[in-house]
Parts: C-alpha cells; sequence; structure tokens
C-alpha cells in the first residue's frame, strides 16, 4: 500500500530564508506527483505538477525535484515571504490506478515570519 | 484554467437529517470526478471514486448507504451525507478529471463544503 509522508510536520521561517519541504513515498510505481497550498479552510492551489519521466518543475521561486527511484520528492521556496505562510500537501497518483486518484501526505504547515 | 465549483461552500445541519454537497465542472466535461474528506489538520483522504453514468467506486472502511454519491451528468457529481451525525462534520473537497486529460490524469479541486452537525 503507497504511503506518503511530508517532513516536518511544521515549519517556522524568517522572512527571506529559504524553505525545504520533503516528500516521501513507498512505492515508486507513480505516474505524477503534484504539490499543493492550502490555505486554512480553503481548497487546495496547485503548485507544480511533475510527470514521473520528469526530474524537476519551476515556476518562479518555486523548484520541485523528483526522485522516483528513491521515493523523494523536495520543494524548495525561494526568499520567502509572509504570503507563502500556509500548508503545504504533496500527492502521488499510481499508474496502477486506471482512474488517477490521489494519494495525500499529511502537509508540513509552514510560517514565515516577518 | 479550468473551475470547478462546490456548492454549498459552508452547511450547518442537525443531527439526524441529510444534506447534498454538490460538485461541478464549469469549463469542461469531466467523466470521474473524486470526492474526498478533511479531519481538521489532517490530510485529505479519499472516499469514493464518481464516473458518470455509473456507481461510484467507494474505498474501503467508506460507508455507502451513508455517502450517497451521483454522477448524473458530465459536469456534476453530488455527495449527500444521509443521518448525518456530529462525527460526519468536516471539510469535504471534490476533484474532477478532464474528459480530454486522458494520459495526463491532471485534476482540478473544488474549494470545499465545509459541514457542521449540530
Amino acid at each position: 500500500k503507497q504511503e506518503v509522508t511530508q517532513i516536518p510536520a511544521a515549519l517556522s521561517v524568517p522572512e527571506g530564508e529559504n524553505l525545504v519541504l520533503n516528500c516521501s513515498f513507498t512505492d515508486s510505481a507513480i505516474y505524477n506527483l503534484q504539490w499543493f497550498r492550502q490555505d486554512p479552510g480553503k481548497g487546495l492551489t496547485s503548485l507544480l505538477l511533475i510527470q514521473s519521466s520528469q526530474r524537476e518543475q519551476t515556476s518562479g521561486r518555486l523548484n520541485a525535484s523528483l526522485d522516483k527511484s528513491s521515493g523523494r520528492s523536495t520543494l524548495y521556496i525561494a526568499a520567502s515571504q509572509p504570503g507563502d505562510s500556509a500548508t503545504y500537501l504533496c500527492a502521488v497518483q499510481l499508474t496502477t490506478d486506471s482512474w488517477g486518484k490521489f494519494q495525500f501526505g499529511a502537509g508540513t504547515q509552514v510560517v514565515v515570519t516577518p | 484554467g479550468a473551475v470547478v465549483s462546490q456548492h454549498p461552500s459552508r452547511v450547518i445541519c442537525k443531527s439526524g437529517t441529510s444534506v447534498k454537497i454538490e460538485c461541478r465542472s464549469l469549463d469542461f466535461q469531466a467523466t470521474t470526478m473524486f470526492w474526498y474528506r478533511q479531519f481538521p489538520k489532517k490530510s485529505l483522504m479519499l472516499m469514493a471514486t464518481s464516473n458518470e453514468g455509473s456507481k461510484a467506486t467507494y474505498e474501503q472502511g467508506v460507508e455507502k448507504d451513508k455517502f450517497l454519491i451521483n454522477h448524473a451528468s458530465l459536469t456534476l457529481s453530488t455527495l449527500t451525507v444521509t443521518s448525518a451525525h456530529p462525527e460526519d462534520s468536516s471539510f469535504y473537497i471534490c476533484s474532477a478529471r478532464d474528459i480530454l486529460a486522458v494520459f495526463s490524469y491532471e485534476q482540478y479541486f473544488g474549494p470545499g463544503t465545509r459541514l457542521t452537525v449540530t
């Protein structure tokens, strides 16, 4: 059974520092890995989607890497800002599931202090 | 970009009553929709996969008779929580897979519905 783990569970950094969020998964037969942002009481905002054949994706200050063989993905957020405070979730879609359902990690709660 | 809406965004109901939550894909057609549940400060747990015109596929441990899912059209899926109890209070989020996304599996998430059962 696929398990998705995110470490750390919570992170607090001063503004300007770089953020490093980790995600690990036990089954390497993934189709996609996606990073989401969730603000309190809100839905999900998609940040980056990495297909299994890709090693990284970048969007602005965000960079996500994927090492399928070791079952790891890392989300880097450069020069953090207070507006980056949120919970970040990673989720995988398995090749063994034809519908494409997601399996989510528990998330990393990030606080960026001014 | 593709938009998925949910209605209502918040609902409070009394114990024993039923409540229906709608999930709509606004600018695309979705043969497959997913329903997730999120407990406070916890991750999203998949409840069921909903396919247009057929019965939903429920995850292990999810009561089919309690959480009724209907996917009657390519743009609408509904989740009905029957005989709701306080332990059903949660944040429910749906997602929809574009009928044209045959190879990408890309999905779009709704904004969620906060259910409180008193």
